[in-house]
């Protein structure tokens, strides 16, 4: 079973712009979460999609925002971008929305750096 | 959520067991423990799991004190590829899929 895919890995973009992150889960897996990571802050959740409905949301300014496609796909953007917002950003998905016995599996990130 | 608290780093000779440490003292009767690890250059994955009794799988071990206010995560054999921050995590059964990570413990295994 292939794993979850993220991409680009790697992108460069300048203060002001925007970016898209795109974010393929497990097959068959419906819940798709994003994380931030970076030194100072270390990993921290941005929010989760379950059936094209953001289920959570976690402490980001509205410049983020997210959606779900009907295939479970899902994309991330960023608008406005501050040089803060340099970072890691993971994937995971999982294939229910909630419950502790169930495992989250994670991409490789896309690694995003503002100029 | 309920906070964890892990030593930053830790060292350990290849092919010996290490225990990694975890207080949660205000765990909660139903939160799971949940521990991760992050490998140099990638996502997290998961290790294991359990909410009282002990646990093992391929990975590691899990020890759950009594009182469940610590956790210990144990392998048996530390290879060099074992080198990552370890993370462990409390997750409420209905509290949905975010995961709250806190600072880690970085392993380092010396060959």
């Amino acid at each position: 079973k292939a794993g979850v895919t993220q991409t680009p890995r790697y992108l460069i973009k300048t203060r002001g712009q925007q970016v898209t992150l795109s974010c393929s889960p497990i097959s068959g897996h419906r819940s798709v979460s994003w994380y931030q990571q970076t030194p100072g802050q270390g990993l921290q959740f941005l929010f989760e999609y379950f059936s094209e409905t953001q289920r959570n949301k976690g402490n980001f300014p509205g410049r983020f925002s997210g959606r779900q496609f009907s295939n479970s796909r899902s994309e991330m953007n960023v608008s406005t971008l501050e040089l803060g917002d340099s970072a890691l950003y993971l994937c995971a998905s999982s294939s229910v929305t909630s419950g502790s016995l169930h495992e989250q599996y994670f991409g490789p990130g896309t690694r995003l750096t503002v100029t | 959520d309920a906070k964890t608290t892990q030593p930053n780093s830790m060292e350990s000779n290849e092919e010996e067991p290490v225990h990694l440490p975890c207080n949660h003292s205000t765990i909660s009767g139903t939160d799971y423990i949940h521990w991760y690890r992050q490998l140099p250059s990638q996502g997290p994955e998961y290790v294991i799991h359990g909410l009282t009794s002990n646990v093992n799988n391929r990975m590691a071990s899990l020890a759950i004190a009594e009182d469940r206010k610590s956790s210990t995560l144990i392998l048996h054999r530390a290879t060099l590829r074992d080198a990552a921050v370890y993370y462990c995590i409390l997750r409420a059964n209905n509290a949905g899929n975010m995961l709250t990570f806190g600072g880690g413990t970085r392993l380092m295994v010396k060959p």
